[in-house]
């Protein structure tokens, strides 16, 4: 059965501080691993998709990486808006559902 | 990026009643899922809503609780039938594929905020 855990469930840092939050998975066949930004009371806003080991991609203050076994999301020098919770989710190969992790609260301090 | 909308945003509704919330996306789409989050919990997966034909229910849902319909490659509905309160949840719309979106990529609508008392 495909899984996904993230570590840590919250995380509060003081602005400036760059932290990575992680997330761990098994799936039979990776076809890609999402990673989204949900803040309270709305739905989750897509943010990447990575699908092979050592593959990269950068948007503004966030940098996702990904392994054979799992996915760091990097946040260098966050802001207070960058509090959110972040959601990692996997997908097998073939078209099938995503299957997501609990999530990341992330609290960013002025 | 596709363009989701929900109908409607939130609702309190009484236990025993039925609610159908509709998801409307601005381009033509592949796949369309409908998923629950209950609160302080992950996204689960309900069912994927098949064009012209039955959605498929992931394990734990039936047809008869979550009736949907998909009747073109822009619309779909999701009715909450015979609500208890275990039922309150936010429910999401999520696209996949087609003349708007990636197939790699998969979108979220804003949700609908659902209270059953």
């Amino acid at each position: 059965e495909d899984q996904v855990t993230q570590s840590p469930e919250a995380l509060r840092l003081q602005e400036g501080e760059s932290s990575s939050l992680n997330c761990s998975y098994t799936v039979s066949g990776l076809r890609g691993l999402f990673w989204y930004r949900q803040d309270p009371g709305k739905g989750p806003e897509f943010l990447f998709t990575l699908y092979s080991a050592g593959e990269e991609k950068e948007k503004e203050r966030l940098k996702a990486t990904l392994t054979k076994k799992e996915s760091f999301l990097h946040i260098t020098a966050p802001k207070p808006e960058d509090s959110a919770t972040y959601l990692c989710a996997v997908q097998a190969k073939g078209n099938t559902p995503l299957v997501f992790g609990k999530g990341t609260r992330l609290s960013v301090i002025a | 990026s596709a363009v989701i909308s929900q109908k409607p945003s939130r609702d309190i509704c009484q236990r025993g009643t039925s609610l159908t919330i509709q998801c409307q996306v601005d381009s033509q789409v592949t796949m369309m899922f409908w998923y629950r989050q209950q609160p302080g919990q992950s996204l689960t997966l309900i069912a994927t809503a098949n064009q012209g034909s039955e959605a498929t229910y992931e394990s734990g849902f039936v047809i008869d609780k979550f009736p949907i319909s998909r009747p073109n490659l822009t619309f779909s509905t999701l009715t909450v039938s015979n609500m208890s309160p275990e039922d309150s949840s936010i429910y999401l719309c999520s696209v996949r594929g087609g003349s708007g979106t990636s197939s790699n990529e998969q979108y979220f609508g804003p949700g609908t905020r659902l209270t059953v008392t």
